[in-house]
Formats: structure tokens, C-alpha cells, sequence
């Protein structure tokens, strides 16, 4: 069965530091992975995807993926954080061969920036 | 807003009682997908139709609950006979095609008293 694990439950950073919110995947075949993003009373929002291709994935509000398939994982990373990026951050991949998003989420981390 | 609407945005019920959402995917999306989303976990699949049809649904879909997608727009969840343990978000998203990435509406909180 397909699965994500997101090992932390919260990170914390320094606005202007580097982040990076981890995300490992369990999958046969090739995986389609992604990464949403949850403010307080908003639902997800989309930031990027994993088809095929470059392992290097950019995405919305200047986030970026790495997949790297011999580690098994889709880190989300981040060159400079703002306070404005605290959210709960969820990996996904999708599930079945059917060709929809039928997604299996972590359970997701908090990401904390502190000023 | 061109967005995916979820209505209502907070429902409270008392256990027993039968509750209906609405949601409205962006208009040229044909694909439809409900999920659930209990505190401190992440979303967890419910049912997907494409078009009016409805394709899949999740075991965590009991009897209790039936999801609709007339004429392939708007759709709606209902819940009979609540009980406690259906307190959640349910969150309703669409999507265009294969690959293409889904997108969220804000949800609907359900809390049964």
C-alpha cells in the first residue's frame, strides 16, 4: 500500500534561515507525490508536484522539492523563511493507478517561523 | 473567487440528527473528490467521482453517508444518523485531469453534540 511519513511533528526556524520539512514515501511503481499547505480556518492549498522529471521541483511562494528516489524522499525546502510560511505543511502521494487524486497525506508537521 | 465553495463552513448537530454539505468545484473541473480530516491528522480519502459518476469510495464511507454529484456540478455529502466519532473537516476538492493537481476548498467543520 502506498504511504508517506513525516518524521516531525513541528519545525522551527529563524525568518531568513533555510527550511526544510522532511517527507519519505512508500510506493510500487512510480510515485506522484505532493505537497499542500493549511493556514488556520483555510482549507489546502497546492504548492507542488512530483511526476517525472527534475528532482528539483519549484513550486508556489518560492518552495522547492527535492525527490530523490534512493532515499525514498520528497523533502520540502525553503531557502529563506518567513513568519509568513508558519502553516502546517502535508506530504501526499497518490494512491492506485487510476489516474486521479486519490491522495494518502501524512499527518502532516507544523512549520514554525519565528521572527 | 473562483475557488472550490464548501457550504456550510461550520455546522454543530446533536447525535442523531441528519446533516447535508454542498460543494461547489471550480467551474471546468470534472473530477470531484471528498475527504475527511480529523485533528492533528492529515486528510483522509472519502469518495471520488468524475462527472456525475461516482468511482470509488473509501470503507470509512459507511451506510451513514451518501455522496451525490447530480449533472456532474455541485455535490453534496449527507450524514444520517450522526454520531460523535463523524466530528471532523470534510474537505471537498476538484481537479481537471490526469496529473493535474487537486485543489481545496476551505471545508466544512462538523462538530455532533
Amino acid at each position: 500500500a502506498q504511504s508517506v511519513a513525516q518524521p516531525e511533528d513541528q519545525v522551527n526556524v529563524a525568518e531568513g534561515n533555510p527550511l526544510t520539512v522532511k517527507c519519505t514515501y512508500s510506493v510500487s511503481g512510480n510515485p506522484y507525490l505532493f505537497w499542500y499547505v493549511q493556514y488556520p480556518n483555510r482549507g489546502l492549498q497546492f504548492l507542488l508536484k512530483y511526476i517525472t522529471g527534475d528532482n528539483l521541483v519549484k513550486g508556489s511562494y518560492g518552495f522547492e522539492a527535492e525527490f530523490n528516489k534512493s532515499q525514498t524522499s520528497f523533502h520540502l525546502k525553503k531557502p529563506s523563511a518567513l513568519v509568513s510560511d508558519s502553516a502546517l505543511y502535508f506530504c501526499a502521494v497518490r494512491d492506485g493507478s487510476g489516474g486521479y487524486n486519490k491522495l494518502i497525506f501524512g499527518a502532516g508537521t507544523r512549520l514554525a517561523v519565528h521572527p | 473567487d473562483t475557488g472550490v465553495s464548501q457550504d456550510p463552513r461550520h455546522k454543530i448537530t446533536k447525535r442523531g440528527q441528519n446533516v447535508t454539505f454542498r460543494c461547489d468545484p471550480i467551474s471546468e473541473h470534472n473530477r470531484l473528490y471528498w475527504y475527511r480530516q480529523t485533528l492533528g491528522q492529515g486528510p483522509e480519502f472519502l469518495t471520488y467521482f468524475q462527472n456525475e459518476a461516482q468511482l470509488e469510495k473509501s470503507r470509512l464511507l459507511s451506510d451513514r453517508f451518501s455522496a451525490e454529484r447530480p449533472k456532474g456540478s455541485f455535490s453534496t455529502l449527507e450524514i444520517q444518523r450522526t454520531e460523535q466519532g463523524d466530528s471532523a473537516m470534510y474537505l471537498c476538492a476538484s481537479s481537471l485531469g490526469r496529473g493535474r493537481g487537486a485543489f481545496f476548498g476551505q471545508g466544512t467543520r462538523l462538530t455532533v453534540v
